[in-house]
């Protein structure tokens, strides 16, 4: 199947530094790719659509100057957690889409997991 | 809006028991219903999907799931538990003109030898 990479699969940072999370689809182009975010023992939730070449569509509740998304070509997004602090410890996994539409097959990265010190 | 719920937050079973784990989904238009395995520190990785087309999914490791309309249900089983089983696993719905996934809140399945 198609794969998603995701880099870095682990990072440590101090409070209120700033963190790049890239995902990459490998072998196909991702018009659209998603970012969820995942505590420990808990299901994932959707934080935004990202889309190339446009802005990415946040849930609500999702602090948009906070979790700066990029999807600057059809194989790359860009996750950056903004001045974060403990609470923004967390698991964050993207998604990417095969083609477009519910009968699209999602493929997933690894997951980046977020610690803040 | 489209929900799914998991019964059952812990599952343990037996080395070579049968794996049951449930889900019930809630759409107001007709479902594509998921599930998904995710190991430790790891993404997800699609187990099998109903699109509409069978009723009774057959999936990767021997794993299948039949959607039941009117119980609303899509359960995961399995005829025979191994121990590279022992993993969350998550129930997911969407629809056709919808990309998003809505996830269940998973099952931490434990195999007991």
């Amino acid at each position: 199947g198609a794969v998603v990479s995701q880099h870095p699969s682990w990072v440590i940072c101090k409070s209120g530094t700033s963190v790049k999370i890239e995902c990459r689809s490998l072998d196909f182009q991702a018009t659209t790719m998603f970012w969820y975010r995942q505590f420990p023992k808990q299901s994932l939730m959707l934080m935004a659509t990202s889309n190339e070449g446009s802005k990415a569509t946040y849930e609500q509740g999702v602090e948009k100057d906070k979790f700066l998304i990029n999807h600057a070509s059809l194989t790359l997004s860009t996750l950056t957690v903004t001045s974060a602090h403990p609470e923004d410890s967390s698991f964050y996994i993207c998604s990417a889409r095969t083609g477009t539409g519910g009968l699209s097959e999602a493929f997933f990265g690894q997951g980046t997991r977020l610690t803040v010190v | 809006a489209q929900s799914v719920t998991q019964l059952g937050s812990h599952v343990s079973v037996s080395e070579g028991a049968l794996v049951l784990l449930r889900c019930n989904y809630s759409s107001s238009v007709p479902p594509y219903l998921f599930w998904y395995v995710q190991y430790p520190n790891q993404g997800l990785q699609l187990l099998l999907k109903y699109t509409s087309a069978a009723t009774l999914v057959k999936g990767i490791n021997d794993f299948e799931a039949e959607f039941k309309k009117s119980e609303t249900s899509f359960h995961l089983t399995k005829p025979s538990a191994h121990m590279s089983d022992a993993a969350e696993y998550f129930c997911a719905v969407s629809d056709f003109g919808n990309e998003k996934l809505t996830f269940g809140t998973g099952t931490r399945l434990t195999i007991i030898p």
